[in-house]
């Protein structure tokens, strides 16, 4: 079963760059699947962020675009995300997860909070 | 991008009543879509996927149909641990996209 892990710092001030990384268990990275990112605001909804295949090409949001970064570390089997000049509109659940055409958004990982304040 | 309109956006149902959400594309996914629930402060839970497909581990009482626009989430009879936040997503192409979500109260 794939497990999916983020790790980070909560808090981020405004102006700074969010980064974050999303550890994977009992799955290569280096698979056909996709490896991405979603978020949500407190009381919101699901925001996709963006996709990752490991060869390093991404597919982007494109509402985020100018401000996303992710890559792939495959000698550690993890991916991350990089968010560029935050604000408190990016305050938000960050998941990773797995994704594949066939079936989707299968796999999440637990979740991690960050708040965007000075 | 391909727009994903759920509806409703909340509603109240009794426990074992029948419940039916939808979820329209603004273009054709064929059967590319995947349904989640959601309760406060945990993982938004994958229940269904191509339309119809559950996911190991889903109770029944859940089913999808739907393609190319339409879609619909049943839950046949719905049990207290329903009561939830529900998500359609198009894994048709990117980006993906979300629809905004039905909250399912207690009535």
């Amino acid at each position: 079963q794939v497990q999916l892990q983020e790790s980070g710092p909560g808090l981020v001030k405004p102006s700074e760059t969010l980064s974050l990384t999303c550890a994977v268990s009992s799955y290569f990275v280096t698979s056909g699947h996709h490896w991405g990112w979603i978020r949500q605001p407190p009381g919101m909804g699901l925001e996709w962020i963006g996709n990752i295949h490991y060869s390093g090409t991404t597919y982007l949001n494109s509402s985020l675009r100018s401000r996303v970064t992710m890559s792939v570390d495959t000698s550690k089997n993890q991916f991350s995300l990089r968010l560029s000049s935050v604000t408190a509109a990016d305050t938000a659940v960050y998941y990773c997860t797995r994704f594949g055409w066939a079936d989707g958004l299968a796999f999440w990982g637990q979740g991690t909070m960050v708040t965007v304040s000075s | 991008d391909i727009q994903m309109t759920q509806s409703p956006s909340a509603m109240s149902a009794s426990v074992g009543d029948r419940v039916t959400i939808t979820c329209r594309a603004s273009q054709d996914i064929s059967n590319s879509l995947a349904w989640f629930q959601q309760k406060p402060g945990k993982v938004p839970k994958h229940l269904i996927y191509a339309s119809s497909s559950l996911q190991s581990g889903v109770p029944s009482r859940f089913s999808g149909s739907g393609s190319g626009t339409e879609f619909t989430l049943t839950i046949s009879s719905l049990q207290p641990e329903d009561f939830a936040t529900y998500y359609c997503l198009q894994h048709k192409s990117y980006p993906l996209t979300f629809g905004g979500g039905t909250k399912v109260e207690i009535k």
